[in-house]
This record gives C-alpha cells, structure tokens and sequence, in this order.
C-alpha cells in the first residue's frame, strides 16, 4: 500500500459543485501539504499544515480551503469550483517536530486529476 | 525570494546517449536542491537530493547531480538513458530557514527514443 494516499484519483465535475480531495498518510510525518501541478508551472503550494491545529496558505489558496482532520489526514476543498482550477493535485508530507532533521524533502502521493467542465 | 529555472522544457535523446538536463536557481540564502522525478500518471518521487558534502549526488537508476553555488546550478546527468528514462523531471529548491516551501522549477520532460 501507498504511504500517501489520494482519493479519488480522477474527478469530472461542473462549474459551481463543491468538491473534496482527501489525503491519508501512514509515514508518521507532522508535515501536510497540498500542491497543484499544471503544464509548464511546475507545482505550486496551495495549503501546508505543521500539525492538526496548524494551517498556513500557500502562493496559491484563493478558491480553496483544507482541514487537517487528524494527524494522518489532510484534506482539500473546493467549495465552488470554477473552469481554471481544472489540474492534477498532489498531496505531500514530511518530516517534523522537535528532534527531526527537516530538509524540505517531500514524498508525494499518487495525485488526483480534476476536470471542471 | 527564491526561484528555480529549468531552461529546457522537452528534452529528447536516443537509448544510450547521455544527457544532461539543467537546473538553476536564485537564492541569497543558503538551500537544500533536489531532483524528482514523475512517471506517467504517477506522483512524484525523490531521484537525488543535496544537502551538504561533496558537490557531486549521485541518485537513484544511475543518475547523478552536480552542486555549483558559484554558478547556482544544480544539472543532473545520466552516462546512458534508458527507455524506462522517459518521464517528467522537476529541479526544486528549499531555503535551510525555512524549508518548508519548496519552490519548483517549471519541469523537464525526456523523452527517449528507440
């Protein structure tokens, strides 16, 4: 089984639904966050957490929102989703807390494509 | 503010040839560099990484990188590229202070040709 898990991995919804992607991960890190990848941008953070009750935005948040449910869950909303938010979106973790050595080294999930028509 | 530059956006080379794909960045502060790699339809995977030591980084599938701070550039090379090879490739930068932003070059894709 994957360490990060993203569901669903593909979604084709209409302009104005409100979507939900979740992430769950089993490596034990403190460290959540959520990118989205589009062609020629490379990826961009929306959100990151440090912990459950630690949210921060990211370069790219207007138009979503997250929960940090538990400290393995970490998910994304799209309470209204418009055309241009139409990309494939990652979920990543790592290492943190007191007594770690924190790189910046991220291990990704396996993504999941929305399509918004 | 930091930034990655990959010059080469599609990079094709035939079964065998070497290659080198580019990665510059901007920071005036210290950083770890990394390499990823994405496989189609997959997410992304950790192929080198530096943080500190000798300039050269050897990774995982025969790849290697070289840290130049006086040049900024952190290019990664392979002596033989193999079909399997094919994939998206993505140079990232994390400042020491403050790591946790990642920032992302645009991306490489290589594609090998039989």
């Amino acid at each position: 089984d994957a360490d990060v898990t993203q569901t669903p991995r593909n979604r084709i919804t209409k302009t104005g639904k409100r979507i939900m992607l979740e992430c769950s991960q089993t490596k034990g890190h403190d460290r959540m966050y959520w990118y989205r990848q589009d062609p020629g941008l490379g990826l961009r953070l929306i959100y990151y957490s440090f912990d459950v009750k630690d949210i921060n935005k990211g370069e790219i948040s207007d138009g979503y929102s997250v929960s940090r449910q538990a400290q393995a869950k970490f998910s994304l909303s799209l309470e209204s989703a418009i055309p241009n938010q139409t990309a494939l979106y990652f979920c990543a973790t790592s290492v943190g807390g007191s007594g770690t050595t924190n790189t910046g080294e991220l291990f990704f999930g396996e993504g999941s494509r929305l399509t918004v028509l | 503010a930091q930034s990655v530059t990959q010059l080469d956006s599609q990079v094709p080379v035939f079964e065998e040839a070497p290659v080198e794909l580019r990665c510059n960045y901007s920071s005036s502060v210290s950083v770890y560099l990394f390499w990823y790699v994405q496989y189609p339809n997959q997410g992304l995977q950790l192929l080198l990484k530096y943080l500190s030591g000798s300039t050269l980084v050897k990774g995982i599938n025969g790849f290697e990188a070289e840290f130049n701070k006086s040049q900024t550039s952190f290019h990664l090379r392979k002596p033989s590229v193999h079909i399997s090879d094919t994939a998206e490739y993505f140079c990232a930068v994390s400042v020491k202070t403050s790591y946790d932003k990642v920032i992302f070059g645009p991306g490489t894709s290589l594609s090998v040709i039989p």
